[in-house]
Parts: structure tokens; sequence; C-alpha cells
């Protein structure tokens, strides 16, 4: 078990540009979750899907925010356009029924 | 809506020492679960310790154990004969009895001294 799989770990970017955030949950988790960590704000969760369908994006920031699951062992969060508030950790976790979440190690986006 | 509240941002601990970290929580609800993650400065999130609401016996993992107070919504975590592998940031996590979304708290910094 290769566990949750992220990618950039680092990504490095100017204000404007896009930016995609990619993830391979653990096979056969049915659940994936993409959070953000700021040190002023903690980890919040942004969206969480169940069988590759969003559930509750309410945590989406805004609009240039948008996250896609085409499959279930693939998952995408993207910035268009990257502002420097958006610099953070971007976490990407997986989970099958009510096991506990199993964490990636991480995207650090900085946009500047 | 749910609500994690850890009131200790950092702490420190001598090394052989207990130390115990705070969090309380709220909710409405009967039957949810309660978790304890560690993040080493390599980013990683790693589960420390779980607890369901309806056990009543205080989970317990190796030097890590938990006191819940279910009726004072307080879980907090102990940790006995620190480490200095135990220095990273420690989060409070809580979720429904459903597959809902982890809710965390803000973190406590726990620094080990040697």
């Amino acid at each position: 078990d290769a566990g949750v799989i992220q990618s950039p770990r680092h990504e490095v970017t100017e204000m404007g540009q896009e930016v995609t955030l990619r993830c391979k949950p653990i096979s056969g988790h049915d659940y994936l979750f993409w959070y953000r960590q700021t040190m002023m704000r903690g980890l919040e969760l942004l969206i969480y899907f169940n069988n590759n369908v969003p559930i509750d994006d309410s945590g989406m920031p805004e609009d240039r925010f948008s996250a896609k699951m085409p499959n279930a062992s693939f998952s995408t969060l993207k910035i268009q356009p990257s502002e420097p508030r958006d610099s953070a950790v971007y976490f990407c976790a997986s989970s099958f029924a009510l096991s506990p979440l199993h964490f990636g190690n991480g995207t650090r986006l900085t946009v500047t | 809506a749910q609500t994690v509240t850890q009131s200790q941002p950092e702490m420190s601990v001598q090394e052989a020492e207990t130390v115990t970290l705070s969090c309380t929580y709220d909710t409405s609800e009967s039957d949810y679960y309660l978790f304890w993650y560690k993040q080493p400065p390599s980013r990683q999130m790693i589960l420390v310790i779980r607890q369901e609401a309806y056990k009543q016996q205080n989970a317990t993992e190796n030097r890590f154990s938990v006191n819940f107070q279910k009726a004072a919504k307080s879980f907090s975590l102990k940790i006995s004969d620190s480490q200095l592998g135990d220095a990273a940031m420690y989060f409070c996590a809580y979720r429904n009895s459903g597959n809902t979304p982890l809710v965390f708290g803000k973190g406590t910094r726990l620094s080990v001294i040697a």
C-alpha cells in the first residue's frame, strides 16, 4: 500500500497563473477529501467526494477554485487564477467507510 | 456546526516526562469519533489515537492515552515518557458517526527538551 500520493510536493508560481494539484487516493477508498492548512486558519476542509461524486464543496473559497475526480484513482484541485493569499499547504486524504483518514504528504503552494 | 478547541498553542516537556494536551469540542450528537493527529516537521499527518464516543474506556496506544470526558466534551491526550521524536504539532479532530469530514482544532505545538 503506497498510501495517498500527492504531487507536486512543492509548487511556486506567480500570481495569475493556473495551478493544478494532484492526488491519488489509496486503492479501494471511496471517500476523498481536500484540506488546506495555513497558520492563521489551521486545517480547513475545501471539498470532499464519495464514489467520485462531490458531496460538499462549501469550503471552496472562491470560484477560482475547482476540484474534479474523474475516476476512483485520481483527483485534481485547480486554482485559476492564483493569488498570493492562496499560499498554503494543500492536503489530500482518503478513507473507506468509517476508517480513519489517511493523508498524503501535502503540496506546499507558494504564490508570489 | 461542530467546533474543536485546543486552548494551548504551545507546550513543552522534558524528555522522559509526561505531558497532557487539552481539547474540547462542541456537538449536539451522541455518537461520534475523536482523533489525535501528529504532524512532525515533515508535515505528514499521522494518526496517533482514536476514540469512539460510545466507548467508556479511554483509548491507549503505547505511550499515548486519552482522557475522554463525554459530559464535559473534553478529549485530552497524555504522552508518557516523552521522547525527542514526539516533538510535533498535535491536532485534535472530531467526526460525526456518518463518514463526514474531520473537523480539526488549531493545533498545539509540542517541544521536547533534552
